[in-house]
């Protein structure tokens, strides 16, 4: 399995308190994504990153922050948590564009 | 309209039989087709992955590609239900934006 790590891997929260998910990754793989899936959806990108500090909004990037400092960690913020934000979340990474993405466990977050 | 639609299923099949899994799509600039198998609770893997058009083969599974008339589709032979698994078509253009389907479940029945 390639190496990243999702933490939490479930989280309980309250409407309009910040959460943040964090992803880490041991593969010196370049780029990184956050995604969320629901059911109907599929996966949908909310942001990503192609290098440290450098990031990009995805398809649904409303009410998300992200952050990369390091290469290994990509942090997803939910700045004031809504219940349309319950979700899985997904950390995924790359090598380069266009190449084979390998996903995390997942984050189970619910928002009540 | 949805850029990439996929038949949710369920799709039940027994245990053996040659399962078709389709996506079709709007985007004429994408060029990068996959297939991900995802299982439950768990994050997806990459079971495919063809650029453009044309047909490509691993082992049991193979991955049709379609340009012209924007349709994907994998085939499963003699499928195990060790294949039993939520099958996620994804496909991107060059400026790597993934979009998925929303995702197939299938269960192979012994």
């Amino acid at each position: 399995d390639a190496g990243i790590t999702q933490s939490p891997r479930h989280k309980v929260t309250e409407t309009g308190t910040p959460v943040t998910l964090r992803c880490h990754q041991t593969e010196n793989h370049r780029y990184m994504y956050w995604y969320r899936q629901d059911p109907g959806h599929g996966l949908r990108l909310i942001h990503y990153s192609y290098g440290v500090k450098d990031t990009d909004k995805g398809e649904v990037s409303d009410g998300y922050s992200v952050s990369r400092s390091k290469t290994e960690d990509f942090l997803l913020t939910l700045e004031s948590a809504t219940s349309s934000q319950t979700s899985v979340y997904f950390c995924a990474i790359t090598r380069g564009p266009n190449t084979e993405a390998f996903f995390g466990q997942g984050t189970r977050l619910t928002v009540v | 309209q949805k850029e990439v639609e996929q038949d949710p299923g369920p799709l039940s099949v027994p245990e053996g039989a040659i399962v078709s899994l389709n996506c079709t799509y709007s985007n004429s600039a994408f060029q990068y087709f996959m297939w991900y198998r995802q299982y439950s609770r768990k994050g997806p893997e990459l079971l495919m992955y063809t650029y453009s058009s044309g047909n490509k083969e691993d082992g049991r599974f193979t991955a049709q590609v379609d340009k012209s008339s924007k349709y994907i589709s994998l085939f499963i032979r003699d499928s195990q239900p060790s294949d039993s698994a939520t099958y996620l078509c994804a496909m991107s253009a060059a400026n790597n934006d993934m979009r998925f389907g929303a995702g197939t479940r299938l269960t192979v029945k012994p």
